[in-house]
Parts: structure tokens; sequence; C-alpha cells
């Protein structure tokens, strides 16, 4: 069975840093691109960036949102994929839904972490 | 940047069946996905490329898509499909992965 585990949300202040990280089981992790997908309070969602498996380089891509702020990478031998948040503004408010990425689609999603960031 | 457009709400009875509405320029050229997110809970894949449905999905769930409209279909509407609904494409633009804003499915 697939899962993605999502942890490290809280509560951080304006302008400070938080890493999420995404502890996946039931599948090759490493054959797989990841994504983050957030979801504001009261909103809809939003893709924030996704990685791309080694065999395609590892790449990432990002939201011009977070461009330049968010930084997401992987570790194939623990099966995580982690979200690295710089510079947190109150509008990243949010849970954050860690996603596996089957072509077009994110087929499987995590029980997501909220993060709010506030003074 | 690609934008779809979804009505805010829909209200069905139960037993009939509810039409959701995914609109973007050509979406027809494109391969729709929608996910069911309940409150409280994370969103689920129910429809992918257009029509197609994942294991576990019921058949009432359908989709289609044809030139500027994606829908999607639930036939035999249950108390239990209240939920909001959310479609979505991936475009060669500069936010590749792209949401509608999302339908509140009201049972009445």
């Amino acid at each position: 069975e697939v899962q993605l585990v999502e942890s490290g949300g809280g509560l951080v202040q304006p302008g400070r840093s938080l890493r999420l990280s995404c502890t996946a089981s039931g599948f090759t992790f490493g054959d797989y691109a990841m994504s983050w997908v957030r979801q504001a309070p009261g909103k809809g969602l939003e893709w924030v960036g996704f990685i791309r498996s080694k065999a395609y380089g590892g790449t990432t891509e990002y939201a011009a949102s977070v461009k330049g702020r968010f930084t997401i990478s992987r570790d194939d031998s623990k099966s995580i994929a982690y979200l690295q948040m710089n510079s947190l503004k109150t509008e990243d408010t949010a849970v954050y839904y860690c996603t596996r990425i089957v072509a077009t689609m994110f087929d499987y999603w995590g029980q997501g972490t909220l993060v709010t960031v506030s003074s | 940047s690609y934008v779809l457009t979804q009505p805010p709400s829909v209200s069905v009875a139960p037993g009939k069946t509810a039409r959701i509405t995914c609109g973007g320029n050509n979406i027809g050229s494109k391969s729709v996905h929608w996910y069911q997110q309940k409150p409280g809970q994370a969103p689920v894949l129910v429809i992918y490329y257009d029509s197609d449905r994942p294991s576990g999905i019921p058949e009432r769930f359908s989709g289609s898509n044809s030139g500027n409209t994606a829908t999607l279909t639930i036939s035999r509407v249950e108390a239990g499909d209240e939920a909001d609904y959310y479609c979505q494409v991936w475009d060669s633009s500069s936010d590749p992965w792209v949401f509608g804003g999302g339908t509140k499915l009201t049972v009445l």
C-alpha cells in the first residue's frame, strides 16, 4: 500500500525557515517524481514544486510564488522528499501535501502538514 | 499562465446526477484529472486522463472532455459524495501543474 507521511509543520515567524519531510512507503520511491501541493485555509489547491526522479536528472521546478525561496530535495536511500522553505511569508500559511507524480497527475497524496506563518 | 474555471458550487438531490464543469482554453487538447476532497481530508484522484477511473472509484464517477469544457459526472449521487472537487491539467507554461478553483458539491 502506497503511503506518504508528511512531518515538520508548525508555527513559524515571518522571515524564518522550516523544513518539511515526506516519508514514502509501499513503492520504489526512487522511480517516481514527487511534488508538493499546498492549500491555504479555506482556499483551493496550489502546486508548489516538484522533483524529478534521478533517472530524469533529479532536477526541480517551482511555482512562481515560491521560486527562489523554496527548495525540494530527495534522499532515495531513505525514501524521503524534503521541502526547505526560507524567507517565509504570512501568505505561505497552508496545509502542505506531499504527492506522487505519475505522468501529469498526482496519484497519491499524504495527509498533509499545517504550516502557520505568524508573528 | 493557463486558467481553469469551475463553478463555486453545485447542488443535487440524492439519486440524481451531478455535473461539475471545468473550463479552459482548448482544454479538449489536454488531459484532465479530477480530485475529490472531503472535509478535513487529503484530495483523492477520482478521474484521470479525462475519463479513466482509478481502482476503487465507483463506476458512478465518469468524465468527459471536449472543446473548452471538461465535465465530471456523478450518477446516482449519494450523501457520501458531498465534497470539494478540483480539476487539474498540465500545461507547458510558467506553473505547469494547474488546478481549477474547486467546486463544492452539496447533496440536498
